[in-house]
């Protein structure tokens, strides 16, 4: 079985200083993650995503996120934020890189940008 | 041009009746899923399909019923609605079963009155 836990369900930063947003999985098996956003009243996009390959992995719009084996963690980062930045954010945690695995979602974190 | 195309886009209706909401990719993909976000916005997947067969089947009552006509599409029926069922309801699609990309519709807003 596999579950993500986001740390935060709302995380407020100043606009221009650095977003962290936390991620802790557990999987049985090596896991793919993802962060997804979503802004107000949109479906849901993909930010990027880990499949075991590198494990710094660079997504859209400056975020960045960290694989950490030893800490079970994934957390999003972004080093200056953006008022475009204010959406609902989404860690997900899929058990095996292939087949059909069903994905399993955070609860997720509100990230709201202060002018 | 919209990737995935779902209507309605709101849907506001009585307890015990029967609704449908459709969903349309252009994307060209072979998988397409239904997903509920509740009110505190946990979203939980329902069904997929690949290729117009059902893959993964959520517990999900059985008054749900997905169609798959052809892979462009997947359309989600509701029968005898309750009002649990109020949620905002995504369509989504991907290459292939692995889901390691998923595309979201814009969701539909179903109020169950």
């Amino acid at each position: 079985a596999q579950s993500v836990t986001q740390l935060d369900s709302h995380v407020s930063v100043s606009e221009g200083t650095p977003v962290l947003l936390r991620c802790n999985y557990s999987s049985s098996y090596s896991p793919s993650l993802f962060w997804y956003v979503q802004h107000p009243n949109k479906g849901l996009q993909l930010l990027l995503k880990y499949t075991s390959a590198a494990t710094l992995v660079k997504g859209i719009n400056g975020f960045e996120a960290e694989f950490k084996k030893s800490e079970t963690s994934f957390h999003l980062t972004k080093p200056s934020a953006h008022m475009s930045d204010a959406a609902e954010y989404f860690c997900v945690v899929r058990p095996t890189n292939f087949g059909n695995e069903k994905l399993t979602f955070g609860t997720g974190t509100r990230l709201t940008i202060i002018p | 041009d919209t990737a995935v195309s779902q209507t309605p886009k709101y849907l506001v209706t009585q307890m015990g009746n029967d609704k449908s909401i459709k969903c349309e990719q252009n994307l060209g993909h072979d998988t397409m899923y239904w997903y509920k976000q509740d009110s505190k916005k946990f979203l939980k997947i329902m069904f997929s399909y690949n290729n117009k067969e059902l893959i993964i089947n959520e517990t999900v009552p059985n008054r749900f019923s997905p169609k798959s006509p052809d892979k462009a599409h997947l359309n989600l029926h509701i029968n005898s609605l309750e009002l649990g069922d109020s949620a905002v309801y995504f369509c989504a699609s991907s290459q292939d079963p692995s889901g390691n990309e998923q595309f979201f519709g814009p969701g539909t807003r179903l109020t169950v009155l």
